[in-house]
């Protein structure tokens, strides 16, 4: 089955620095991957996601790169806010199989002011 | 259009008893997803159904776990004999189709099994 790995497990930055989030899996299978956000005690949202047939997505201050052959996938925020605070989850499907997600373990990213 | 409603949100049982899990999908949403979140860790999936059927159940524990979609009502989650194991953040996520892997999650019900 699908393994996703996530790197770091937390990450600080300073108000208005870029924060990068990388994540591996192991399916080559899959073609899915989304990037979630958690605060806490809520639930995870839907923050922006990449398909496999392109390379990179930019939505805002968050972009998303994929590259397929190293099974490697990275998001990306620019000029962070403590608002970005919170826990990154990344996942991966196969979509056009039964789509179910398999996510990394999270990151927690503080961003000081 | 309301998003995925899940009740309880916090639910108490004590070792031995039923939990009921409810979720009612996105209008409109006819697949359901339940996962899993242990404290600090990501979301493990549990089990994937649509109306009626369950079609993949690979990450439900084999015993005291159950799940089921009816044509009327919400997907239920259901754990027997609770054990402090179970204690748990239970999520439930819902999408269109299955070639649109867009998942809205649910708020959870946070299960503490005393």
């Amino acid at each position: 089955g699908e393994n996703v790995e996530q790197h770091p497990s937390t990450l600080s930055v300073q108000e208005g620095d870029s924060a990068v989030i990388k994540c591996t899996y192991s399916d080559s299978a899959s073609n899915y991957f989304p990037w979630y956000k958690q605060e806490l005690g809520k639930r995870p949202q839907l923050i922006i996601d990449i398909r496999s047939n392109v390379g990179e997505k930019k939505d805002q201050r968050i972009a998303v790169t994929l590259n397929k052959t190293a099974k490697h996938f990275s998001l990306h925020i620019t000029e962070t806010q403590p608002e970005d605070s919170a826990v990154y989850f990344c996942a991966a499907s196969n979509a056009g199989a039964n789509s179910k997600l398999t996510f990394g373990k999270g990151i927690t990213l503080s961003v000081r002011p | 259009n309301a998003g995925v409603m899940q009740n309880p949100r916090h639910l108490v049982r004590r070792r031995g008893q039923e939990a009921r899990l409810r979720c009612s999908p996105m209008k409109g949403h006819s697949h359901v997803y339940w996962y899993r979140q242990l404290p600090e860790e990501g979301l493990k999936f549990m089990v994937y159904l649509q109306k009626e059927n369950i079609i993949d159940e690979s990450g439900m524990p084999k015993e005291r776990f159950s799940a089921e979609f009816p044509k009327e009502g919400p997907s239920i989650l259901r754990i027997q004999q609770v054990v402090r194991g179970d204690s748990a953040a239970y999520f439930c996520a819902s999408s269109s189709r299955v070639s649109n892997t867009e998942a809205f999650f649910g708020q959870g019900t946070r299960l503490t099994v005393v």
